[in-house]
């Protein structure tokens, strides 16, 4: 799978978007982006994934670049609850199960 | 139910005891995972079972010792083990897609401190 290159920490204000961008310049044209996020405490949580079309459901949007070298995790409306390592994945092929998680983005909704 | 539940929360042991870790998930998944998570880090595969048989095993020591009696548990037996295998231990269940690769359904872990 290719690696993801996240930045270790961001602060958000409550009610405003929270952009959290994400490389992967060795993706390939089969490899699907995957972000989940874990909050303090509990397993992680999924929350989107897409391939090279933009994705949006009821808890983010996904932005994939043309060039799917990187894609940017939209929340819209951060609130505090949304406090968490949120963890951006690359996997390929159906029977790959290997879900490899990187270090993710720490982020922090302030009020 | 798109829950997947795991017991006991919390576990202490000592290095010589036998106790075992319980992961039961009703989404008609078959494929299981164990995940290990050390403070601060990122959780780290340890046991993949597909259809009830163990397809991946990441190098793990032979004090941990999985098992999947039915479709819907899982077991992870836990015999000998270190003051350094303390860590939140993760179960998670999937489809077995033939398409892209299934997203994962998280319980919320088991805490272990072994003394």
């Amino acid at each position: 799978d290719a690696k993801t290159t996240q930045p270790p920490s961001m602060d958000c204000a409550e009610g405003r978007a929270a952009n959290l961008p994400c490389n992967h310049s060795t993706i390939s044209g089969n490899e699907y982006v995957y972000w989940y996020r874990q909050i303090h405490s509990q397993g992680p949580q999924y929350i989107i994934h897409g391939l090279k079309n933009n994705e949006t459901n009821e808890m983010a949007s996904l932005i994939i670049t043309e060039d799917r070298k990187s894609s940017t995790l939209i929340l819209p409306h951060a609130t505090l609850r949304d406090t968490a390592v949120y963890y951006c994945i690359v996997r390929g092929r159906a029977n790959d199960y290997k879900l490899s998680f990187g270090a993710g983005t720490t982020v922090t909704v302030r009020a | 139910d798109t829950e997947v539940t795991q017991t006991p929360k919390h576990l202490v042991m000592g290095m010589t005891n036998k106790k075992s870790l319980k992961c039961e998930q009703h989404m008609g998944h078959r494929a299981m995972y164990w995940y290990k998570q050390k403070a601060k880090k990122p959780p780290e595969l340890m046991f993949v079972y597909s259809y009830e048989k163990l397809s991946i095993n990441e190098s793990v020591p032979s004090r941990f010792s999985p098992e999947c009696p039915n479709s819907s548990l899982l077991n992870l037996h836990l015999h000998a083990l270190q003051p350094e295998d303390s860590a939140l231990y993760l179960c998670a269940s999937s489809q077995v897609s033939s398409g892209r690769a299934a997203e994962q359904f998280f319980g919320p872990g088991t805490r272990l401190t072994v003394l």
